[in-house]
């Protein structure tokens, strides 16, 4: 079976309700963020982005805010369903001459019926 | 379908043992990263290749090499394989222009070093 996330912080939510997922992020000059998804034994996908002009962004059923001023990012999915049950991580883009993603460790988010 | 192909899916291998994992893209990105992903601590860069013919190392390169044979292949080979290498690794490619700075990742290789 899957052994990634077994010791995530885990976000336990009724089938219905909303979730939000808090992310810190680390590096101030960091201009471009995603979250991904990643369901047990696949790789992560990719859910939505923003850049750091922007400090909400929505999507179907998922919105991120920004909050550059103490460098934090958060998911909030909407209607919370069985099939959204994944870890969920955030990643900042640091420009630098390249691209490059920087995760963070990860969210279990476990939906109950 | 277009995508990230990673091969193979699982391996077990013996300690000192060597091993190439394969990575394929089709959606003609120019970089393309391996990453390395354990339990409670997310995924961690091995190497990147921001272009075909130059590779990087990034947070955690020892133990590993790699090759970008050509724009769409890029390979991690484990010259000597070790317990500590068990984990599972992504590869990953990423488009150009910043309207496009997002991964798309493989499914993964399961590999134990036993």
């Amino acid at each position: 079976g899957e052994s990634v996330g077994l010791h995530l912080p885990t976000l336990s939510v009724q089938e219905g309700d909303n979730s939000i997922i808090n992310c810190a992020y680390s590096n101030s000059a960091s201009d471009y963020f995603i979250w991904y998804k990643q369901e047990s034994g696949k790789g992560p996908q990719f859910i939505i982005d923003i850049r750091s002009n922007m400090d909400k962004r929505q999507g179907q059923r998922v919105t991120v805010l920004l909050n550059k001023t103490v460098k934090h990012l958060s998911l909030q999915i909407a209607a919370t369903q069985p099939g959204d049950s994944a870890v969920y991580f955030c990643a900042e883009n640091i420009f630098g001459g390249y691209n490059k993603l920087i995760f963070g460790a990860g969210t279990r988010l476990a939906v109950h019926p | 379908n277009a995508g990230v192909t990673q091969t193979p899916k699982f391996q077990v291998l013996k300690t000192g043992q060597s091993m190439t994992l394969q990575c394929a893209q089709d959606m003609n990105h120019n970089s393309m990263y391996w990453y390395r992903q354990d339990p409670g601590m997310g995924l961690r860069l091995i190497y990147y290749s921001a272009s075909e013919g130059t590779t990087d190392k990034g947070e955690v390169p020892n133990g590993y090499n790699v090759s970008r044979l050509n724009k769409r292949e890029f390979s991690l080979r484990l010259e000597s394989a070790a317990p500590s290498q068990t984990s599972v690794y992504f590869c990953a490619s990423q488009g150009t222009g910043r309207a496009n700075y997002g991964y798309t990742f493989g499914s993964g290789t399961r590999l134990t070093v036993v």
